[in-house]
């Protein structure tokens, strides 16, 4: 069964402040990984998909990146309003296995 | 595109009481999940139905936990008696090709 493990718990950031959030799994093969950002009070908002290492997919201010056993997300100068709760699954077959999650607070 | 819609929002009940959360997917999405968030946590799914049949429901409590989607279109999920434990939020989503949609969820508070 899949494992999907998320690093940090929490970051917090000055504005401007660029950082990565980690996402490690157990289990290889040919399966989705996906990246979700949640804000209070609401459901999952999808970022990214991947599949394959060395994939990397770019929106905004966020990259996403994919290796063999991990996944990064990478946040270039981040501003307030990307403070939320950030989400990595692994998917086979359109059933998702999420991670805890990293709470993103970006500080003025 | 209409979202997925969820209700009631938010649902207090005391332990052993029943309750009911109801979900209308994106319209033609045939695949439709109910997932359980534990605060902290993320979500866990509880069962997955394709149209108005059952894909996956390895992960729901059966003893208490009951789900169908009549029609292929919306869904209920009961919980009778609840517990303290499932104090948590229930998310709906729907997917299509194009991937999943979420909706924002029902909270339950077991007192």
């Amino acid at each position: 069964e899949d494992q999907v493990t998320q690093s940090p718990e929490a970051l917090r950031l000055q504005e401007g402040e660029s950082s990565s959030l980690n996402c490690s799994y157990t289990v290889s093969g040919l399966r989705g990984l996906f990246w979700y950002r949640q804000d209070p009070g609401k459901g999952p908002e999808f970022l990214f998909t991947l599949y394959s290492a060395g994939e990397e997919k770019e929106k905004e201010r966020l990259k996403a990146t994919l290796t063999k056993k991990e996944s990064f997300l990478h946040i270039t100068a981040p501003k307030p309003e990307d403070s939320a709760t950030y989400l990595c699954a692994r998917g086979i077959r359109e059933k998702l296995t999420f991670g805890t999650g990293t709470r993103l607070t970006i500080i003025p | 595109e209409a979202g997925v819609a969820q209700s009631p929002r938010y649902k207090i009940i005391e332990k052993r009481q029943s309750v009911a959360f109801w979900c209308n997917p994106i319209s033609g999405h045939a695949t439709l999940y109910w997932y359980q968030q534990i605060l902290g946590q993320g979500p866990k799914l509880l069962i997955q139905f394709q149209n108005n049949g059952v894909v996956d429901d390895s992960q729901l409590p059966k003893d208490r936990f009951s789900a169908e989607r009549l029609k292929g279109v919306d869904s209920t999920l009961k919980i009778q008696p609840a517990k303290l434990e499932d104090s948590a939020v229930y998310l709906c989503a729907s997917s299509s090709a194009n991937g999943y949609t979420f909706g924002s969820g029902t909270r339950l508070t077991v007192v």
